[in-house]
């Protein structure tokens, strides 16, 4: 168990319908990341968050958003969902941010969603 | 732009054989470089990772990267095999610049590992 929470575990829905991914991450830990993994893009990088502020963008559409709250949870709103946004979707968090990319990043057990 | 490329997406090795899991890179700028295992079921966790100190890395699980340049290459190797090896790996690649990096993966290598 790597501390760092996810829900829900699995998700189905229908296209075009908005979702939100929820990620808890460890306790102290300030750095949220989110990736996407599917058979057709394989592991992308999504976004990064620090303390609440956006620190780095990765391969994310348009479509989906981010935000990390206060109490340092963060959300992954997707919109407008497609057939191939079906993956699944990690967080991931790390204890700070200025290199955050270089330190340890402890993963979820992730989000599986399905589109229809 | 940066690519990673995993020669491979699949290798088998016997129980006890040299475990070699080939990267290779192209980036403009010198990079930062991690390989991460994925067991199923279960969400990444980093190996190791090159970070322009020593070339040669050591990781957990008796893993090893060499960073070669002239190359372009971040092998992944590991003396004997374990059945506990068997997972996917993946190779991933960071530039960072102007207050931000780009984190890219490479496509994965499954390995099997027979008894």
């Amino acid at each position: 168990d790597s501390g760092v929470t996810q829900t829900p575990k699995h998700l189905i829905t229908a296209t075009g319908q908005r979702v939100t991914l929820r990620c808890s991450p460890r306790s102290g830990d300030l750095s949220v990341y989110w990736y996407q993994q599917s058979l057709d893009q394989g592991l992308q990088f999504l976004i990064h968050y620090y303390n609440g502020e956006e620190r780095a963008k990765g391969n994310i559409l348009e479509r989906f958003s981010a935000q990390q709250f206060p109490d340092l949870h963060s959300e992954l709103n997707l919109s407008s969902l497609e057939l191939g946004d079906s993956a699944l979707y990690f967080c991931a968090s790390s204890v700070s941010s200025q290199r955050g990319w270089q330190e340890t990043q402890y993963f979820g057990p992730g989000t599986r969603l399905l589109v229809l | 732009a940066q690519s990673v490329t995993q020669l491979g997406s699949h290798v088998s090795v016997s129980e006890g054989a040299l475990v070699l899991l080939r990267c290779n890179y192209s980036s403009s700028v010198p990079p930062y470089l991690f390989w991460y295992v994925q067991y199923p079921n279960q969400g990444l966790q980093l190996l190791l990772k090159y970070t322009s100190a020593a070339t040669l890395v050591k990781g957990i699980n008796g893993f090893e990267a060499e960073f070669k340049k002239s190359e372009t290459s971040f092998h992944l190797t590991k003396p004997s095999a374990h059945m506990s090896d068997a997972a996917e790996y993946f190779c991933a690649v960071i530039r960072s610049g102007a207050g931000s990096y780009q984190l890219t993966f490479g496509k994965g290598t499954k390995l099997s590992v027979i008894p």
